[in-house]
């Protein structure tokens, strides 16, 4: 099953703040989140790990629920370089090795 | 370090004919090798997986296959390719530890006529 990511797509002026959620109906070993400008293969923003540990990017912040198999991930005082679409991947604890991504939320931040 | 090559960048194949796209690995052993399609504006659906040599976990089944000849290689294939296929194709690596991120090739933009 692969997680369920909300909103589909947000637009944001710079400055503003956005969550980005995703949720899953298994348990899971850890969330990862990616984010794919156009035509670009995905680049890693941050892994969170069952336990609260967290790995990835100085500037954007996520969560973890465990207990809900759920992520957040904050983009806070967006800036124009924060454009494109993210995508949260779950590595659930029944399936190693196994790396599924949601649909993805395309984000749009504009002057 | 490691890198990750996929090749070809793009490739316009007709209806029918076969596919085989190449995906290697270097600066690494055993890595966990994943094949990833992307229609037009939709998001990453996981195709295959592999977590060693000759051990293929098939996602969706269609018309195409995964081999795993060498550790740091992943090979996906059709024999008869359909409209359907066609779409931005990605391979990546992680380590086995589920605290360690995925690295992406550049894609493979696949479009079947």
């Amino acid at each position: 099953q692969q997680p369920v990511q909300s909103p589909q797509a947000v637009i944001l002026r710079e400055g503003e703040d956005a969550v980005i959620n995703c949720s899953s109906s298994k348990a899971l070993y850890s969330v990862h989140w990616y984010r794919q400008k156009h035509g670009e293969a995905p680049v890693f923003l941050m892994i969170l790990l069952k336990g609260g540990e967290q790995k990835g990017h100085e500037k954007i912040s996520a969560s973890f629920n465990e207990k809900k198999q759920q992520s957040s991930l904050y983009l806070t005082a967006s800036q124009l370089s924060y454009s494109g679409t993210y995508f949260c991947g779950t590595e659930p604890t029944d399936s190693w090795g196994k790396l599924q991504f949601g649909a993805g939320t395309q984000v749009v931040v504009t002057p | 370090s490691q890198t990750i090559h996929q090749w070809p960048a793009t490739l316009v194949q007709p209806v029918g004919s076969p596919l085989s796209l190449e995906c290697t690995v270097e600066g690494t052993s055993n890595p966990n090798l994943y094949w990833y399609r992307q229609a037009a504006g939709r998001g990453l659906q996981l195709l295959f997986y592999s977590v060693g040599i000759g051990q293929i976990s098939s996602e969706v089944p269609q018309n195409l296959s995964a081999s795993r000849p060498q550790d740091r290689q992943f090979i996906l294939s059709s024999k008869k390719l359909l409209l359907s296929d066609s779409g931005f194709y990605l391979c990546a690596w992680k380590y086995g530890e589920s605290d360690t991120e995925a690295f992406f090739g550049q894609g493979t933009r696949l479009t079947v006529v």
